[in-house]
Parts: C-alpha cells; sequence; structure tokens
C-alpha cells in the first residue's frame, strides 16, 4: 500500500522569505502523480501542484515549486517570497495511476509571520 | 467555485440519527470521491465511484454507505449517528485524462453529531 509522509507537523517562515516543506512517499509503482494541497482556514481544499512521475522537470507554479527525486521517492514543496495568504496546512498527496485514490500525508500546518 | 458541489454546507444532528450528504462533481468528470476529514487526523479516504459503479473502498464503517446515480451526483448516507462522526467531509471528483489529470474537491460538509 503506499504511503506518504509529511515529517513537519508545523513550520513558520517570515513574510518575503522562502520555506520548504518535506515530503516522502512509498510506492511500488512506476507511473504515478504527486500533489501538493493547500487548506486554509476556511478549509477549501485547493490544489497548489502537480507532478508527473514519467516527467524529469519539476514542476513550477507562479511562487511554488517543487523538488522531485523520484529514486529518493522525494517530493517537497518551495514557496518564495511567502504571502500571509499563504499560511495554511499543507498536505502532500500521492496517486498512483491503478490504486483509484489519492492518499494523503498528515498535512504541515504553515505559519507566514508579517 | 472549484465546480464541484456539496450539500448542506453545514449540519447539526443528534446521535443515532440518519444524514445524506449530496456531491455535484465537476461537468465531465465521471469519478466521484469520499473523504472525511475529523479534527485530529488528515483526509480519510472513504469510497470512489466512476460512472455509478463502486471501484474503490477505504475504511468506510458499514454504517455508512454511497451511491453514484445516472446523473453522476452521489449521496454519502450515514446512519446510526456517533459523536466520533463528527467531521469534514469532503466530496472530491477527478479527470483522469492528459494535462488535466487531478482532483477537484468541493467545500465540505461540516457534520456536528450532539
Amino acid at each position: 500500500a503506499q504511503t506518504v509522509t509529511q515529517s513537519q507537523p508545523e513550520m513558520s517562515v517570515q513574510e518575503a522569505e522562502t520555506v520548504t516543506l518535506s515530503c516522502t512517499y512509498d510506492t511500488s509503482e512506476n507511473n504515478y502523480y504527486l500533489f501538493w494541497y493547500k487548506q486554509p482556514p476556511s478549509r477549501q481544499m485547493i490544489l497548489v501542484i502537480r507532478q508527473e512521475a514519467y516527467k524529469q522537470q519539476n514542476a513550477t507554479e507562479n511562487r511554488f515549486s517543487v523538488n522531485f527525486q523520484k529514486a529518493a521517492k522525494s517530493f517537497s514543496l518551495k514557496i518564495s517570497d511567502s504571502q500571509l495568504g499563504d499560511t495554511a496546512m499543507y498536505f502532500c498527496a500521492f496517486d498512483g495511476g491503478s490504486n483509484y485514490k489519492l492518499t494523503f500525508g498528515k498535512g504541515t500546518l504553515l505559519t507566514v509571520n508579517p | 467555485d472549484s465546480g464541484v458541489t456539496q450539500t448542506p454546507k453545514h449540519l447539526i444532528t443528534a446521535t443515532g440519527q440518519r444524514v445524506t450528504l449530496r456531491c455535484s462533481p465537476r461537468s465531465g468528470d465521471l469519478s466521484v470521491y469520499w473523504y472525511q476529514q475529523s479534527l485530529d487526523q488528515g483526509l480519510q479516504f472513504l469510497i470512489q465511484y466512476y460512472n455509478g459503479e463502486e471501484r474503490a473502498k477505504g475504511n468506510i464503517l458499514e454504517r455508512f454507505s454511497a451511491q453514484q446515480f445516472p446523473d453522476l451526483h452521489s449521496e454519502l448516507n450515514l446512519s446510526s449517528l456517533e459523536l466520533g462522526d463528527s467531521a469534514l467531509y469532503f466530496c472530491a471528483s477527478s479527470s483522469r485524462t492528459g494535462d488535466n489529470y487531478g482532483y477537484t474537491f468541493g467545500s465540505g460538509t461540516r457534520l456536528t453529531v450532539v
């Protein structure tokens, strides 16, 4: 069974600084997708970024980028120029294609301080 | 608006009662997933439907059941409710093709059992 591990329950960063959230996963699949979702205090689940395992290039979306290390089964999220609105719970998630579901880590609570 | 509609947004009910949560997927998506998020836990996968058929089942209690109708909307039925069933219930729909591969979440139904 696939598992997703987020080892940092909480993190904080100063506004305008850069922060990296860690995620590791375990799978025997070769083709899969990885996601980072953001859950602000409104509790809405918002897709931040997506990575396809067969693509070598790391995904980027504006201030958000990932460091995908397939051999190490690592998928970290880097947030540049942190903003107060980035304060949220961040979930790493895995989709193994044939697994027919999204498996989530336990989340990292990120606080951006002014 | 994510395109996934969940009703009701809030529900307060007594122990032992039965409730029905409703989800309309994003237009064109055939898959619907149900997740439970308790206060001290991450997102737990309950069940998935694809085009009316059950495709995958997680740790869903026997008191819970779901179905997907011909118009693709889905309902999650929770019966003999207990205090521990209080949680945020999310529905998600997915597009599993090409560049649109991903999961879109509704805003959730917050269930409080008193």
